[in-house]
């Protein structure tokens, strides 16, 4: 069974900080990692997707990095804006099967 | 460019009934998954396809049935709707595995009473 965790579940953090939060997956068959932001209501879009171990990718104030080798990734927002405020998702594909499993995401709330 | 597109936007089911949501896409991707989103869960796998004709079950595939007759569609059936089926539902395509992004359907809330 593939698991994705993510962490914290949830974050709370005032307008202006920098933060961060993590994907672990099973380090073994690896093949992609992809990174999605959710707004309440609409559907998932992609910021980030990360093939490479030591990938390091970046779109505006958000960034991510990828460790295949140890199974884990991060993601970046610097000077949080609240309409950064959305669920962070982290999904893996594997190199063996074809689906794509998504962790449970990371809710971030950023207050003005 | 219409990209992922789900109908119902809303449905409201009896205990029992059967409906099919439909997925279809325009940018020719072969792969196609359907994803259902319980609050605090995450999304979860339920079906997903690689191509017309071939279809695979995911995390939570029972109570589901899908079918894949060509790349554009990839229709996803309830045949006995229980309760534990309220959720949303997402329907997502690939062109290729991994290394492209996954675009997302605008999702189908479902309750069934």
């Amino acid at each position: 069974i593939l698991n994705v965790e993510q962490s914290p579940q949830s974050l709370h953090v005032q307008e202006g900080d920098s933060t961060n939060f993590t994907c672990s997956f099973p380090s073994s068959n690896f093949y992609a990692l992809h990174w999605y932001r959710w707004e309440t209501a609409k559907s998932p879009e992609a910021l980030f997707v990360m093939t490479l171990n030591g990938d390091e990718k970046k779109k505006g104030r958000i960034s991510a990095t990828l460790n295949t080798k140890e199974g884990y990734s991060y993601l970046y927002i610097k000077g949080s804006q609240p309409e950064d405020s959305a669920t962070y998702l982290c999904a893996l594909a594997p190199r063996d099967n074809n689906d794509m499993r998504f962790g449970a995401g990371t809710r971030l709330t950023v207050k003005p | 460019n219409a990209g992922v597109t789900q109908t119902p936007k809303f449905r409201i089911l009896k205990i029992g009934q059967s409906m099919t949501l439909q997925c279809t896409q325009d940018m020719n991707h072969n792969y196609m998954y359907w994803y259902r989103q319980d609050p605090g869960m995450g999304l979860k796998l339920i079906y997903y396809s690689v191509g017309a004709g071939i279809t695979d079950k995911g995390e939570v595939p029972n109570g589901y049935n899908v079918s894949r007759s060509t790349t554009e569609d990839f229709p996803l059936r309830l045949e006995l709707a229980a309760p534990s089926q309220t959720s949303v539902y997402f329907c997502a395509s690939f062109r290729l595995q991994g290394n492209t992004e996954a675009f997302f359907g605008q999702g189908t809330r479902l309750t069934v009473v």
